[in-house]
């Protein structure tokens, strides 16, 4: 039972395009979200995180948007840019202590930008 | 500079030999996470430490057992690996406290099991 849905295993785009990864959740409880770069033989990197009492977040070329009523959120590159071709991990917490506040992740997008 | 290192960063065992694998962090943060991730799934938390606490996953296996001497070290040691234990296993620190600061990984130890 996915929490933390990333429908997507794969996304290719044209280099200077945007890019968007989507990400869909379950638990209503989750109240901070955040999405990770992973590049090969490497552990993942942060990247951008957003809360739930925001909509909105930029970084940069990297802009998170998050919908709470669809219990969706998508991060858009713009531009894209080869450099970025990685999996990118969509996770999520809720508040507490304990396990609540842990990392779910989930499965992963790979990007792939071509020049 | 790294900051969480994982020890090896591949590690082949025999099917039922025990293995261990290492974390260190030069981050002083309080909080340390193994988690597993096998090809094309999600990183699965398997346990964490909050300081000294252990707090297991309710579905991680016995076999996976977990030791953290100290605040820079944490392991992870299976005690009889089977073929379906080969994955990626992760490290990773986080401050307690500022849930708004994210979680730094380790570069991953690759176990293969033969």
């Amino acid at each position: 039972d996915q929490q933390v849905k990333q429908n997507s295993p794969s996304l290719s785009v044209q280099e200077g395009r945007i890019s968007i990864l989507n990400c869909d959740y379950t638990n209503s409880m989750f109240d901070y979200f955040l999405w990770y770069k992973k590049y090969p033989a490497e552990g993942p990197t942060f990247l951008i995180s957003i809360s739930s009492i925001k909509d909105k977040n930029e970084d940069g070329r990297f802009t998170v948007f998050l919908n709470k009523s669809a219990k969706h959120l998508s991060l858009h590159i713009v531009p894209s840019q080869p450099g970025d071709s990685a999996v990118y991990f969509c996770a999520a917490s809720a508040p507490g202590g304990g396990s609540q506040g842990n990392l779910i992740f989930g499965k992963g997008t790979k990007l792939s930008v071509k020049p | 500079d790294a900051m969480v290192i994982q020890n090896p960063r591949y590690q082949v065992t025999q099917f039922g030999k025990p293995v261990t694998l290492s974390c260190s962090q030069t981050l002083n943060h309080n909080v340390m996470y193994w988690y597993q991730q096998k090809s094309s799934q999600a990183p699965k938390l398997l346990f964490h430490y909050y300081d000294k606490d252990f707090n297991n996953e309710a579905d991680t296996p016995d076999n996976f057992q977990s030791r953290r001497p100290n605040t820079s070290f944490c392991f992870l040691d299976i005690r009889s690996p089977g073929l379906g234990d080969a994955a990626m296993y992760l490290c990773a620190t986080s401050k307690t406290g500022q849930r708004n600061t994210e979680a730094f990984f380790g570069q991953g130890t690759r176990l293969t099991v033969v």
